[in-house]
């Protein structure tokens, strides 16, 4: 199985603040990197598909780069509304694997 | 407006049994291929399994702490997705979440969860 690791597990920032989240992938998983953001008490959602594709009715203000192991979701400008915890997974093989997330916390 | 609406969960012994069910609409069910994704209490995402569409041979694949025990199946005919569960174990106490995925394994929309808990 392919192994997900991201880092930092959590972080805390203040509104306004840019952020960024690796996570890095056990063997290269070309683009197929999703990231999902999951809100207290939610189901997740999916923000960004194929590495960098945003879904639609995401703000701009979410950016996912990166191929082969290692990636990156940016939030550019901090909202109170994006406290959450945010998850990579990859869809290159079975079975889909998750990492083991990234808890925002707003300052 | 997509839905995926979970029902079914609940307390379980070990060794017990249990059937989910999420009830889909807003999109065309019998070509989606779904998936169950879980969550347990206070950790990560999971993938239990997934079953494709019909037109692609309805197959199924899972994950290897639930194979022989879970069974995923579909009635198109009432745009439903199921999850056998048997055998069921303490380790498997969890948010069960219904997922439609584009692909295979990208997964666009979610269900609300419910909750399954395996306890003596």
């Amino acid at each position: 199985d392919i192994q997900m690791t991201q880092s930092p597990s959590s972080l805390s920032a203040s509104v306004g603040d840019r952020v960024t989240i690796t996570c890095r992938a056990s063997q290269s998983i070309s683009s197929y990197l999703n990231w999902y953001q999951q809100r207290p008490g939610k189901a997740p959602k999916l923000l960004i598909s194929a590495a960098s594709s945003l879904q639609s009715g995401v703000p701009s203000r979410f950016t996912g780069s990166g191929s082969g192991t290692d990636f990156t979701l940016t939030i550019s400008s901090l909202q109170p509304e994006d406290f959450a915890t945010y998850y990579c997974q990859q869809s290159y093989s079975s079975p889909p694997t998750f990492g083991q997330g990234t808890k925002v916390e707003i300052k | 407006e997509v839905q995926l609406v979970e029902s079914g969960g609940g307390l379980v012994k070990p060794g017990g049994s249990l059937r989910l069910s999420c009830a889909a609409s807003g999109f065309t069910f019998s070509g989606a291929w779904m998936s169950w994704v879980r969550q347990a209490p206070g950790k990560g995402l999971e993938w239990v399994g997934r079953i494709k569409s019909k037109a692609d041979g309805g197959t199924t694949d899972y994950a290897a702490p639930v194979k022989g025990r879970f069974t995923i199946s579909r009635d198109d005919s009432k745009n439903t997705l199921y999850l056998q569960m048997n055998s069921l174990k303490t380790e498997d106490t969890a948010v069960y979440y219904c997922t439609a995925s584009r692909g295979e394994f990208i997964f666009v929309f979610w269900g609300q969860g419910t909750l399954v808990t395996v306890s003596s």
